[in-house]
């Protein structure tokens, strides 16, 4: 079983719309999730983190964990065509180093 | 604003060949990694540096790679006898305290040919 587990889309959504990511994963010692955004031939840029269970706003962009199910979601309101990108899952136990990503879900944000 | 940087941006070598990615990490952060991506799937750990020894890494860091901090600077990736699966886009990564918050530089593509 893969340790993170994320649908490669492409996701295509018309500007405006809100968009919804997820991945799951297997492991119950991570405690620290994180989403980035990659552009293409680019680093991984971080989004946004959480730890343990809960949801985490900034701006246009939501995350929410959900340990229990081991569930882990990005949501973008008013999706703009910028937004254009993959969005990479990550998870980390804590004290750990090792972030494991999850495959990145390819969005397209069409104006 | 402070960011990671890395060179060269693209390193072609041959097979058997040695070679030295370098990354300058954010200057206040202690803790410092290299990811790979091979061309389209995903990033993978490969190692991570603290209070310069290795701190964790993967399977994939075995012998013919090595990690360096030179000086107060720089941070290096060698490896050591290029294969043809070494061919991906490397990436530098650091951070504070905070693990969970890593930085990425904008990668070196590798090709070994």
């Amino acid at each position: 079983q893969k340790e993170v587990e994320q649908d490669p889309g492409p996701l295509s959504v018309p500007e405006g719309a809100i968009v919804s990511l997820n991945c799951t994963y297997s492991n119950s010692a991570f405690q620290y999730f994180m989403w980035y955004r990659q552009y293409s031939r680019k680093g991984p840029e971080l989004l946004m983190y959480t730890y343990s269970s809960g949801n985490k706003e900034d701006g246009r962009f939501t995350a929410q964990v959900d340990k229990s199910s081991k569930y882990i979601s990005l949501f973008i309101r008013d999706s703009q065509p910028s937004d254009s990108a993959t969005y990479l899952c990550a998870t980390l136990r804590t004290g750990g180093f090792k972030t494991i990503f999850g495959a990145g879900t390819r969005l397209f944000v069409k104006a | 604003e402070p960011e990671v940087t890395q060179t060269p941006s693209h390193q072609v070598t041959q097979m058997g060949q040695e070679v030295i990615l370098r990354c300058v990490p954010i200057s206040n952060h202690l803790y410092f990694y290299w990811y790979r991506q091979i061309l389209g799937q995903k990033v993978e750990f490969l190692v991570s540096f603290y209070n310069n020894e290795i701190s964790e890494k993967s399977e994939i860091f075995d012998d013919q790679f090595s990690v360096e901090r030179p000086d107060g600077s720089n941070f290096t990736l060698k490896i050591r006898s290029t294969k043809l699966e070494d061919s991906a886009m490397y990436f530098c990564a650091s951070s504070d305290r905070e693990t969970y918050e890593q930085y990425f530089g904008p990668g070196t593509r590798l090709t070994v040919t």
